[in-house]
């Protein structure tokens, strides 16, 4: 089947501007992740969606980093006032949660985002 | 402190070669999950492997395995007869808890397999 799928594959922008990506989790998973790979931080984890309940927002680096997942499905992470230190890979992963277990996370191919 | 640590930046292996790339975690979790990527310069993520904490016997997946040494908190990762393709990153992560939690990452080992 399908796997994550996410977009734009490359995003460049403006400081200042806001940027949405978008990530199309494997059908059926009810877990999706959001992480951030950079040189200097390596890969971080961003937000977590896990079905009804409320995200974990723990990882967002500040209030400028959003994100929503309508319908449990479709996940968009928005950045506002876009700054330089914002770029990086942004990574889409998810899982089925089928309860104790393996529960692995598939990662899309990722948004490359440029900050200029 | 680090949660995973790969004290490996890069390693070299002839091809055919096995080669063991190190992993070792901290966490007062009882119950955990080991993971490891591979990341070719395509960027996509791959899962390569998981271990339990609780799983008795050693994980493997052709020819990946873990050497998983619970009292050490290592978690190495075993690639046998090494290939021109297993050139790339190679991420440990940590998932704490049984299911449905973020994954904690190393910082990643550089393979590079040599004809």
């Amino acid at each position: 089947g399908a796997g994550v799928s996410q977009s734009p594959s490359n995003k460049v922008t403006e400081k200042g501007k806001d940027v949405e990506l978008r990530c199309d989790p494997i059908s059926g998973h009810t877990a999706l992740y959001w992480y951030r790979q950079s040189l200097g931080q390596g890969l971080e984890f961003l937000i977590y969606f896990q079905g009804n309940s409320a995200p974990d927002k723990s990882g967002l680096p500040s209030d400028r980093f959003s994100a929503e997942r309508t319908g449990g499905s479709v996940s968009t992470l928005t950045i506002q006032r876009t700054q330089q230190e914002d770029s990086a890979v942004y990574l889409c992963a998810s899982s089925f949660l089928a309860g104790a277990g393996t529960d692995t996370q598939y990662f899309g191919p990722g948004t490359r985002l440029t900050v200029l | 402190a680090q949660k995973i640590t790969q004290t490996q930046p890069g390693m070299f292996v002839q091809e055919k070669e096995a080669v063991t790339l190190d992993c070792t975690y901290d966490t007062s979790d009882p119950s955990y999950g080991l993971f490891w990527y591979k990341q070719p310069s395509s960027g996509e993520m791959i899962f390569l492997i998981y271990q339990g904490s609780y799983d008795q016997q050693n994980a493997t997946e052709g020819r990946y395995s873990l050497n998983f040494q619970k009292a050490r908190k290592s978690a190495n990762l075993v690639i046998s007869a090494s290939q021109l393709g297993d050139s790339a990153m190679y991420f440990c992560a940590m998932r704490e808890g049984e299911y449905g939690n973020k994954l904690v990452f190393g910082a990643g080992t550089i393979l590079r397999v040599k004809s």
